[in-house]
């Protein structure tokens, strides 16, 4: 058990720009979950994937936000056209729920500025 | 969704039992209360979840009142490295995503 990875961990990047996350979940778990935090608040729920079906949106993912798993594994989040109010730390956690309790393992997160 | 009420912050000695409250009047009963602390820098860990009983395991305790209305995570020798905010969640076990509010956040004094 590795753990949830996300690439890259900080993203710097201009007003306009889009920008591709990566999050690598642990390896047997079959859903996965994309959350927002903004500096001094929780996460926010962004998305979230039951194998490769996304099962449930959030009304905080705009139309520039788009993501996806292929085929059940890694899972990638697009922002289109970046603002200023997308900078906030996106987090990607993965969870089992043939297991139950559906505890969630979160990644490091990456840290997007957009200037 | 269900809601907690939890201090903003709260602070404790090092190597001495810290108790976390959280008020969650609304619970219904298919609520499990969850705890989450995120570290600095960090993305949100599990602790701690429970229903009805008190629950043990290698980090914390989670003591839950009999009417469920309110709980309480307690570290039992708190280290710097317990220093993060804690984050007491109801969730429903038909619901799969996580509804996190502010926290509390913990300062260890050594």
């Amino acid at each position: 058990d590795t753990g949830v990875s996300q690439d890259p961990r900080h993203k710097i990047t201009k007003r306009g720009q889009n920008v591709t996350f990566r999050c690598d979940p642990i390896s047997e778990h079959n859903r996965l979950y994309w959350y927002r935090q903004t500096l001094g608040q929780g996460p926010e729920f962004l998305t979230y994937f039951q194998n490769e079906a996304q099962l449930e949106k959030s009304r905080l993912l705009s139309d520039r936000f788009s993501a996806e798993r292929p085929k059940g594994s890694f899972s990638t989040l697009e922002i289109q056209r970046t603002e200023q109010g997308d900078s906030a730390m996106y987090l990607c956690a993965s969870s089992s729920r043939d297991r139950g309790t559906d505890t969630q393992y979160f990644g490091p997160g990456t840290r997007l500025t957009v200037l | 969704d269900a809601k907690t009420t939890q201090p903003n912050s709260m602070e404790s000695n090092e190597e001495e039992p810290v108790h976390l409250p959280c008020n969650h009047s609304t619970i219904s009963g298919t609520d499990y209360i969850h705890w989450y602390r995120q570290l600095p820098s960090q993305g949100p860990e599990y602790v701690i979840h429970g229903l009805t009983s008190n629950v043990n395991n290698r980090m914390a305790s989670l003591a839950i009142a009999e009417d469920r209305k309110s709980s309480t995570l307690i570290l039992h020798r708190a280290t710097l490295r317990d220093a993060a905010v804690y984050y007491c969640i109801l969730r429903d076990p038909r619901d799969d995503k996580i509804i996190f509010g502010k926290g509390t956040r913990l300062h260890i004094l050594p």
